[in-house]
């Protein structure tokens, strides 16, 4: 299994709030992703990374940014937290092209009040 | 763009019986892979089993088994001898490989084992 790490696993913060979670891998994976998980919609794809400092927008991409500026690391950023985003967060790596797979980490709960 | 449907939002079986959980998928693409993923209660989402579109013989992963079907663009997942420990949520996955390597997922059918 991919040593894949998100932090924090659970988190209640308030609407207008800035959240970051966190992806730690230790795969040296090129390509990591950040999805999300809502009833009726399945994972959704949010922002994903082909590289350091390389990234570009998934599906649902509005009011989430992100950062990779190492390749272990890929932060989810949301600046101003609503009640929309509360959700499970997943981050996820793939080390190739050749396969496909993606290896998942445990996922984070966020919660908007 | 690609999509992936799962038609079946719930899915029951018995125990030691064997259960078929549907997918279809659009795309124009002649060269992708598809997966099913499983996500127990634990959330942790884990590979069942992949299928390479070139490849024309059927994946098979001991008790799991996929009926692919290129040209209707079906992807079904057959679990034979049901355990209760199959019970989760199964997510149907299309991947494009490519520079990219992202995978686009179905909604899911939650699968229940009856003992």
């Amino acid at each position: 299994d991919a040593g894949i790490t998100q932090s924090p696993r659970h988190k209640v913060t308030e609407t207008g709030t800035p959240v970051t979670l966190r992806c730690h891998q230790t795969e040296n994976h090129r390509y990591m992703y950040w999805y999300r998980q809502d009833p009726g919609h399945g994972l959704r794809l949010i922002h994903y990374s082909y590289g350091v400092k390389d990234t570009d927008k998934g599906e649902v991409s509005d009011g989430y940014s992100v950062s990779r500026s190492k390749t272990e690391d890929f932060l989810l950023t949301l600046e101003s937290a609503t009640s929309s985003q509360t959700s499970v967060y997943f981050c996820a790596t793939g080390g190739s092209t050749n396969t496909g797979e993606l290896f998942f980490g445990e996922g984070s709960r966020l919660t908007v009040l | 763009a690609q999509t992936v449907t799962q038609s079946q939002p719930e899915m029951s079986v018995q125990e030691a019986e064997t259960v078929t959980l549907s997918c279809t998928y659009d795309t124009s693409e002649s060269d992708y892979y598809l997966f099913w993923y499983k996500q127990p209660p634990s959330r942790q989402m884990i590979l069942v089993i992949r299928q390479e579109a070139y490849k024309q013989q059927n994946a098979t992963e001991n008790r799991f088994s996929v009926n692919f079907q290129k040209a209707a663009k079906s992807f079904s997942l057959k679990i034979s001898d049901s355990q209760l420990g199959d019970a989760a949520m199964y997510f149907c996955a299309y991947g494009s490989g490519g520079a990219t390597n992202k995978l686009i997922f179905g909604t899911g059918t939650l699968l229940a084992v009856q003992p």
